[in-house]
């Protein structure tokens, strides 16, 4: 069974500035998809970002980046020019090659993200 | 384009009653899952639909939780009869099969 750890269960950070939250996960599997989804109080999960294990190149979504490092198993969120918006819980999230029928997600317990203006 | 929508967003019931959760997919989206979010924790899944087929149920609860997804679209979810370890967030998510998830706002439920 796969697992997905987020060590940090709160940060904070000044508004403008960059932060990174880390994500580590284990599973053996070779092909795979690891995500980012932010939850605001609203509870809505909101995607920010996908990587597929099998691309090398790091995915990026204008003001969000990953550091995918897939032999440490590791799969960390940078959030450049932090804004208020970003303040929510940040889940990290894996999946399993869908044709394999292994389509759910398997989430993090989250980090709680606070922007201070 | 509506999003997932789920209704109620909030229910406050007292223990031994039974409570139900509705959710509509993104159109044309077949996959459609039900996922449980205890306080301070991540989703976890409870059911999994394809169409109309539950294809993976196995962390559904299913001595007091059901669940359908009729003409494979709609979706409810019940619990009968609700216990107090059952307050908690309901999260339905939709998705074409392979593809990425879409969440609704979810449903809290408070049981008393």
């Amino acid at each position: 069974a796969q697992t997905v750890t987020q060590s940090q269960p709160e940060m904070s950070v000044q508004e403008a500035e960059t932060v990174t939250l880390s994500c580590t996960y284990d599973t053996s599997e070779n092909n795979y998809y690891l995500f980012w989804y932010k939850q605001p109080p609203s509870r809505q999960m909101i995607l920010v970002i996908r990587q597929e294990a099998y691309k090398q190149q790091n995915a990026t979504e204008n003001r969000f980046s990953v550091n995918f490092q897939k032999a440490a198993k590791s799969f960390s969120l940078k959030i450049s020019d932090s804004q208020l918006g970003d303040t929510a819980m940040y889940f990290c999230a894996f999946q399993g090659a869908p044709y394999f029928g292994n389509e759910k997600l398997t989430f993090g317990t989250g980090t709680r993200l606070t922007i201070i203006p | 384009e509506a999003g997932v929508v789920q209704s109620p967003r909030y229910k406050i019931i007292e223990k031994k009653q039974p409570v139900a959760f509705w959710c509509n997919p993104i159109s044309g989206h077949n996959t459609l899952y039900w996922y449980l979010q205890n306080l301070g924790q991540g989703p976890e899944l409870l059911i999994r639909y394809e169409n109309e087929e539950a294809v993976d149920d196995s962390q559904l609860p299913k001595d007091r939780f059901s669940a359908e997804r009729l003409k494979g679209v709609d979706s409810t979810l019940k619990i009968q009869p609700a216990e107090l370890g059952d307050s908690a967030v309901y999260l339905c998510a939709s998705s074409i099969q392979g593809g990425i998830q879409y969440f609704g706002a979810g449903t809290r439920l408070s049981v008393l």
